[in-house]
């Protein structure tokens, strides 16, 4: 059974296109968190979200807005696609973002390539 | 601005061979440092991690060794095993995990 999931697994796109990547976790946890990894594999985090507080980094682009149905989901929406946006988008999640030591869960990333 | 220093990018070692991979930070507010392990097509998942007040931390054929005065830490991977080639990344976090930050990567491989 996937812990977390992500779909789709590949996403290739137009510039200027709006795209959602979608996030589901089954392991009940608090908080989930999107990351972005580039093509050197440079790891970086985008957000941070529990069901009161959305963290974000103050790096990524307005663009992109993390949508949250429930404690469950968490899907990502980018607007106005651009070239530099082409990476892997990696969701995870884990018991409690107020506990630096609980282990964060990643799903299996998705692919993203914009034209 | 990159928080946590990772090295070597690259590492290549026979079976049977030690792999050691450093990190260095500089926020000394860092009270985490768990270390990652990405195989390709996959996310990454935690491998093994350690607090500060401890200075080496074992499980199993890896060990994380750590030394606060220098603010450096190290994965040694004992016995190392085609099946561990995969990309390493160390990490840190402070307090509520907002400054999560990963190290760049390092792509190891083992050879047969």
């Amino acid at each position: 059974d996937t812990a977390v999931s992500q779909t789709p697994k590949y996403l290739v796109t137009q510039m200027g296109n709006d795209k959602s990547i979608k996030c589901e976790q089954n392991l009940g946890h608090d908080t989930m968190y999107w990351y972005k990894q580039d093509s050197k594999k440079f790891l970086k985090i985008m957000f941070s979200y529990n069901n009161k507080e959305l963290i974000i980094n103050e790096t990524v682009p307005n663009r992109f807005s993390p949508k949250s149905p429930d404690k469950a989901h968490l899907n990502l929406h980018i607007n106005s696609l651009e070239l530099g946006d082409s990476a892997v988008y990696f969701c995870a999640s884990s018991q409690d973002r107020r506990n630096p030591y609980n282990e964060q869960f990643f799903g299996p990333g998705t692919r993203l390539t914009v034209l | 601005q990159q928080q946590v220093k990772q090295s070597p990018q690259s590492l290549i070692v026979q079976k049977g061979g030690i792999s050691i991979i450093n990190c260095a930070y500089e926020n000394t507010a860092f009270d985490y440092f768990p270390w990652y392990q990405q195989f390709p097509g996959k996310g990454p998942a935690l491998l093994i991690a350690i607090r500060p007040d401890v200075s080496e931390k074992k499980e199993g054929r890896f060990t994380i060794s750590f030394n606060k005065s220098a603010k450096q830490f190290s994965l040694h991977i004992m016995d190392s095993q085609p099946g561990d080639s995969a990309t390493y990344f160390c990490a840190a976090s402070v307090n509520y995990g907002q400054n999560f930050v990963f190290g760049p990567g390092t792509r190891l491989s083992v050879l047969p």
